[in-house]
């Protein structure tokens, strides 16, 4: 079945600095989606993307789908406290319907 | 506009013991899921509706689990007998656009713990 799977599972980011993170899936999707999770809340819809090599920004977020629709990334800039939670990714197949959630990252800032 | 309600959101039981949980989605929602949550893990589809009809239930272990939406809107989930590792967080969501696009708009969660 479908897979998705997201590296690191923990990050630990200064306060100020930048990091990445990184969704891979086995299967080729038609679209995917950024949920964030704060510690004992609920995922939280960021973004959708849908074109191949697409790349969207939400202020110090940039989202990036790649050419082949296989993998995406989330770049955050100048990471603030407000940051800390868990960023899922989630694909859908491109002939299903089904949204399959990778892993998470984990997100801890260091002030 | 309200969101989507889940109730309870705390429940402590014994294995073999049953449970069941209550959705109500977004108003004009079509679509409705839910997803289990283990500690530490994405969360993962266990039912799909479109309506009252059932969409993708592949993940869902039916020989305990059971799920329905009467009218096509709210949706209970039922657990029968519980077992340890049944203890999640069961998410319930609800999204808008049919077909393969839409976000999901989150409940806040039913905690169950299977002791």
């Amino acid at each position: 079945g479908q897979q998705v799977m997201q590296i690191p599972q923990y990050q630990h980011v200064q306060e100020g600095e930048d990091f990445t993170t990184y969704c891979n899936s086995s299967t080729t999707l038609s679209n995917i989606q950024w949920y964030k999770q704060r510690p004992g809340g609920h995922p939280v819809f960021l973004i959708q993307l849908v074109k191949s090599g697409e790349v969207k920004k939400q202020k110090r977020l940039t989202f990036q789908f790649g050419e082949a629709k296989k993998n995406s990334s989330l770049h955050i800039t100048a990471t603030q406290t407000t940051d800390v939670g868990t960023y899922f990714c989630a694909g859908r197949k491109a002939a299903g319907n089904k949204l399959t959630f990778g892993g998470g990252t984990r997100v801890l800032v260091k002030p | 506009e309200a969101g989507v309600a889940q109730s309870p959101r705390y429940k402590i039981i014994e294995k073999r013991q049953s449970v069941a949980f209550w959705c109500n989605p977004i108003s004009g929602h079509a679509t409705l899921y839910w997803y289990q949550q283990i500690l530490g893990q994405g969360p993962k589809l266990l039912i799909q509706f479109q309506n009252n009809g059932v969409v993708d239930d592949s993940q869902l272990p039916k020989d305990r689990f059971s799920a329905e939406r009467l009218k096509g809107v709210d949706s209970t989930l039922k657990i029968q007998p519980a077992k340890l590792e049944d203890s999640a967080v069961y998410l319930c969501a609800s999204s808008k656009v049919k077909g393969s696009t839409g976000e999901l708009f989150f409940g806040e969660g039913s905690r169950l713990t299977v002791l």
